[in-house]
């Protein structure tokens, strides 16, 4: 079993609908990361979350430290949100290092 | 503007032969990484180093090496001995000491194996 694990797999809507990613996790962390990867491959951070909640423009990232999940929201999808949404946790062993999901591929139709 | 460069974008090796990817960043980061991306599979880490002239292998270090002799370089070897090195790579730099540091990720260079 993954360390950390993403809902769906594949994603597909239509332009507006509200969008959830999934990420669950079994390892205790410091924090966990949403990564954002465009069909060309670049990654760019969405978010940081070791609590709470985060928003950026229509983009939504919640954590849930007890149930080790975490939810990306995007709320009004619109299809240049299509791109590979990634979790990843850092470890709270010290060693500074990411544990990735295998990535959610979310497609956007007009 | 600063980043971390990655080159080539697209590379092919021949078998036995030995090739070397270049990662650079102007961010002034300690810490870099090299990951390796396989289609559905998440990204693993291949080597890291947190500071210049100190690295450690990370969870796929077999048939790759690394150097870092200076702060903004961290190429990556991909060696005769990586019998499966087609994949997309990505290095990867944050500054140290807080765990609010993110990671900047470069563009990644896809090796091919002809």
């Amino acid at each position: 079993k993954n360390e950390v694990e993403q809902s769906p797999q594949n994603l597909t809507a239509q332009e507006g609908e509200f969008i959830t990613i999934n990420c669950s996790y079994s390892v205790g962390i410091s924090a966990l990361h949403w990564l954002q990867q465009h069909p060309g491959g670049g990654i760019v951070s969405l978010f940081m979350l070791s609590s709470g909640k985060k928003k950026h423009g229509r983009l939504i990232a919640t954590i849930n430290i007890q149930e080790k999940h975490s939810s990306l929201h995007i709320t009004a999808s619109h299809p240049r949100d299509s791109a590979v949404y990634i979790c990843a946790v850092l470890s709270n062993f010290g060693n500074e290092k990411l544990t990735f999901g295998t990535g959610t591929r979310l497609t956007i139709i007009p | 503007d600063g980043g971390i460069t990655q080159s080539p974008k697209y590379l092919f090796r021949k078998e036995g032969q030995n090739v070397t990817l270049s990662c650079e960043q102007n961010l002034n980061h300690d810490a870099m990484y090299w990951y390796r991306q396989d289609p559905g599979q998440g990204l693993r880490l291949i080597y890291y180093s947190q500071i210049v002239n100190d690295f450690q292998k990370g969870d796929i270090a077999e048939g790759y090496s690394v150097s870092r002799e200076k702060k903004e370089s961290f190429p990556l070897t991909v060696t005769s001995a990586q019998k499966n090195p087609t994949a997309f790579y990505l290095c990867a730099s944050r500054r140290r000491g807080a765990i609010q540091n993110i990671q900047y990720f470069g563009a990644g260079t896809r090796l091919s194996v002809l």
